[in-house]
C-alpha cells in the first residue's frame, strides 16, 4: 500500500463546476504539499501546509492532521486548471532532509 | 523567482552509452533532488545531495550516480544507459525544509 493516496485518479469537470481531490497518508508528518503538472510543463508547488487551511486565488488546501487527511478545492473551475495535481509529503522520519513522498497524482480536465 | 534549468528537454540515447543530465539552480539552495517520473509510479527520488560533495541515495539509485562539485550545480550519470532508464527525469532544489522548485524535466528515451 502506497504511503500517499489520492482520490480520484481521473476527474473530469464543467467549467465552473466546484472540484475537490483528496489526499491520505500513512505516515507521520512535518509538511504536505500540493502541486501542479501541466501536461509538458514543469511542477510548479502550489501549497505547503502544516495545519489547518490555505487559500490563493481560486484554490484552497486543507489538511486535518489528525484523521491524515488532506483536500485541495478549486472553485469555479476553468479549462486551464486542467493538469496533473500531486500531493507529497514530508515524513517526520525523514530527519535533517526535505524529502518528499509523492502521490500518483490526480488528472483533471476541465471541459469548456 | 527561483529557477531551476535543465539541459535538454528531449534526449534520445542507445543502450550502454553513458548520459549526463545537469541541473543547475540560481537561489543558493543547498537541498537539490533528482526524480524520475513513470505513469502509475509517480515521482520516485533517485538521489538528493543536501551541500556540495555531499549526497544520499533516494529510493531508486540503482543504475545511476550523481555529482555536485558546485552549489547550483548537480548532475545526474547514468553509467551504462538501458531502456528501462526511459523516463522523465526532473530536477528541484529546495531552501532548508520548505517548497521544492523543480526544473521542466527532461525526456529521456534510451534506444
Amino acid at each position: 500500500k502506497n504511503e500517499v493516496e489520492q482520490s480520484p485518479q481521473n476527474l473530469t469537470a464543467q467549467e465552473g463546476e466546484f472540484i475537490t481531490i483528496n489526499c491520505s497518508y500513512s505516515v507521520g508528518i512535518s509538511a504536505l504539499h500540493w502541486l501542479q503538472q501541466h501536461p509538458g510543463g514543469g511542477i510548479v508547488s502550489l501549497f505547503m501546509l502544516s495545519s489547518g487551511k490555505k487559500k490563493h486565488g481560486r484554490l484552497i488546501a486543507t489538511i486535518n492532521i489528525q484523521e491524515k487527511h488532506s483536500s485541495l478545492h478549486i472553485t469555479a473551475s476553468h479549462p486551464r486548471d486542467s493538469a496533473v495535481y500531486i500531493c507529497a509529503v514530508a515524513p517526520s522520519y525523514g530527519g535533517a532532509t526535505n524529502k518528499l513522498i509523492f502521490g500518483t497524482g490526480t488528472l483533471l480536465a476541465v471541459q469548456p | 523567482d527561483v529557477k531551476v534549468t535543465q539541459s535538454s528537454r528531449y534526449l534520445v540515447k542507445r543502450t550502454g552509452e553513458k548520459v549526463f543530465l545537469e541541473c543547475v539552480q540560481d537561489m543558493d539552495h543547498e537541498n537539490m533532488f533528482w526524480y524520475r517520473q513513470d505513469p502509475g509510479l509517480g515521482l520516485r527520488l533517485i538521489y538528493f545531495s543536501y551541500d556540495v560533495k555531499m549526497k544520499e541515495k533516494g529510493d531508486i539509485p540503482e543504475g545511476y550516480s550523481v555529482s555536485r562539485e558546485k552549489k547550483e550545480r548537480f548532475s545526474l550519470i547514468l553509467e551504462s544507459a538501458s531502456t528501462n532508464q526511459t523516463s522523465m527525469y526532473l530536477c528541484a532544489s529546495s531552501f532548508e525544509f520548505n517548497e521544492q522548485y523543480f526544473g521542466p524535466g527532461t525526456r529521456l528515451t534510451v534506444t
